[in-house]
């Protein structure tokens, strides 16, 4: 039962590339949100999905394309990175919107040179 | 805008104690509340979920409570131990699938 991954777990880039960071849900739920975290601080939600096909905005998604093709996957990218885009970054699911708990997965580390 | 708040920002104990963290959320409107664990460097555990028409959720030596009115949950920590140390993080989530989430509180228990 692999539940939730992601990939890479570290990356490094420069200013002005395009960075994809991968999440990856072995239960079919529904739904699944990125986050990102800031040193210090909680979590912001970036994007998330109710199911595959349907994407909508969280608090912080300038600068970031999501894509739902599958209902397994539900990639981030990072159309032009920026230093202000140095952050970890957290994706989550759920079975659906209702009572159930959120599952993380391990986080990926993005450092924008 | 929901916005939750999570107080104190860090705290200190010695082995033993029994401690409270606070969480205040201003938009009485959800659907539950979630306490997360995270270590350093790592992804976030689920403690507890109490859902809207709950007062309190217990898992062990944790209990987590629910005053929606107020706007308040606390998550109660017994009998504390080093490995309890960790931050602690609360969510807000509402009936439109999102998550707000405090700074968290940095948990310190001392040997």
């Amino acid at each position: 039962d692999a539940g939730i991954t992601q990939s890479p777990r570290y990356k490094i880039t420069e200013t002005g590339r395009q960075v994809t960071l991968m999440c990856h849900q072995t239960w079919s739920h529904s739904y699944m949100f990125w986050y990102r975290q800031d040193l210090g601080h909680g979590l912001r939600l970036i994007y998330y999905s109710a199911a595959a096909d349907i994407t909508d905005k969280g608090e912080v998604p300038d600068g970031y394309v999501v894509s739902r093709s599958k209902t397994e996957n539900f990639p981030l990218t990072l159309e032009s990175a920026t230093r202000s885009q140095t952050s970890v970054y957290f994706c989550a699911s759920r079975v659906d919107r209702s009572q159930e708990t959120q599952y993380f997965g391990p986080g990926t580390r993005l450092l924008v040179l | 805008k929901q916005e939750v708040t999570q107080i104190p920002a860090a705290l200190s104990v010695p082995e033993g104690e029994n401690l409270v963290l606070n969480c205040s959320f201003t938009d009485s409107a959800i659907y539950n509340l979630q306490w997360f664990r995270q270590d350093p460097g790592k992804g976030l555990t689920s403690l507890l979920l109490i859902q809207s028409s709950q007062r309190e959720q217990t898992s062990g030596r944790l209990n987590a409570s629910l005053d929606k009115s107020s706007g308040r949950s606390t998550l109660y920590i017994a009998a504390s131990q080093p490995g309890d140390s960790a931050t602690y993080l609360c969510a807000v989530n509402t009936n439109a699938g999102k998550s707000t989430f405090g700074d968290g509180t940095t948990l310190t228990v001392k040997p």
